[in-house]
């Protein structure tokens, strides 16, 4: 059964931790991204890996990281630079092999700082 | 820099009426525009896109380069249509990156 699996679904975290957000692909996808959305806001890309070994920052990179070891994994950490974690994240991932292909999306992981 | 506007927040129809969710963008490229959907409890997935030229469920968009328009269209709403619906812009060329409107609620009543 392919496709991309979000782990945990809910996560809290207390103020000044670190927290890693995991997601996996069995899809075989190239690229993978991360996306917050916040209420009224839509998706806003955070971060994006087109190849292991390398990724760039989205839009909202600030106070976020990620790495891409393997083709498979592109988990996010959420620092205690990130001043308002608290919302719905989201990856996706897709072939690399032009934008008209779509993304496959994940559940999403609820983060909540308290 | 790009931008995707999804004017409505609501749309409420009664179920055999048409619908039209508007969708507007800003680009100095040649778009790539999408339509995702997410039913209740369940992930984001892609409906269609505007390359593939398809009609998914009944749904079909067609892009409009003079008005910068991508509306989805359905001649008669089902109750089951009720979800969350997006509009996307492919950016960045082999990058793949898109960027989303903020989501039109369809509401289809009985």
């Amino acid at each position: 059964d392919g496709g991309i699996t979000q782990s945990p679904k809910y996560l809290f975290r207390k103020e000044g931790q670190n927290v890693t957000l995991s997601c996996e692909q069995n899809l075989n996808h190239d690229a993978m991204y991360w996306y917050r959305q916040d209420p009224g806001q839509g998706l806003r890309l955070i971060y994006y890996s087109q190849i292991v070994n390398d990724f760039q920052k989205g839009d909202i990179a600030e106070g976020y990281s990620v790495s891409r070891e393997k083709k498979e994994s592109f988990p996010l950490t959420v620092t205690s630079a990130q001043k308002n974690p608290t919302a719905f994240y989201l990856c996706a991932s897709t072939r690399n092999q032009g934008a008209g292909y779509g993304y496959t999306f994940g559940s999403g992981t609820r983060l909540t700082v308290v | 820099a790009q931008r995707v506007t999804q004017p409505e927040k609501l749309l409420s129809v009664f179920k055999g009426a048409p619908v039209e969710l508007k969708c507007n963008y800003s680009y100095s490229g040649s778009p790539e525009l999408f339509w995702y959907v997410q039913y209740s409890r369940q992930r984001l997935q892609l409906l269609l896109r505007h390359i593939s030229r398809e009609s998914i469920k009944g749904f079909t968009a067609d892009l409009n380069k003079g008005e910068t328009s991508f509306h989805l269209k359905k001649p008669f709403a089902q109750e089951e249509d009720s979800a969350m619906y997006y509009c996307a812009l492919a950016y960045g060329g082999a990058t793949n990156k898109l960027i989303f409107g903020t989501g039109t609620l369809l509401a289809v009543q009985p």
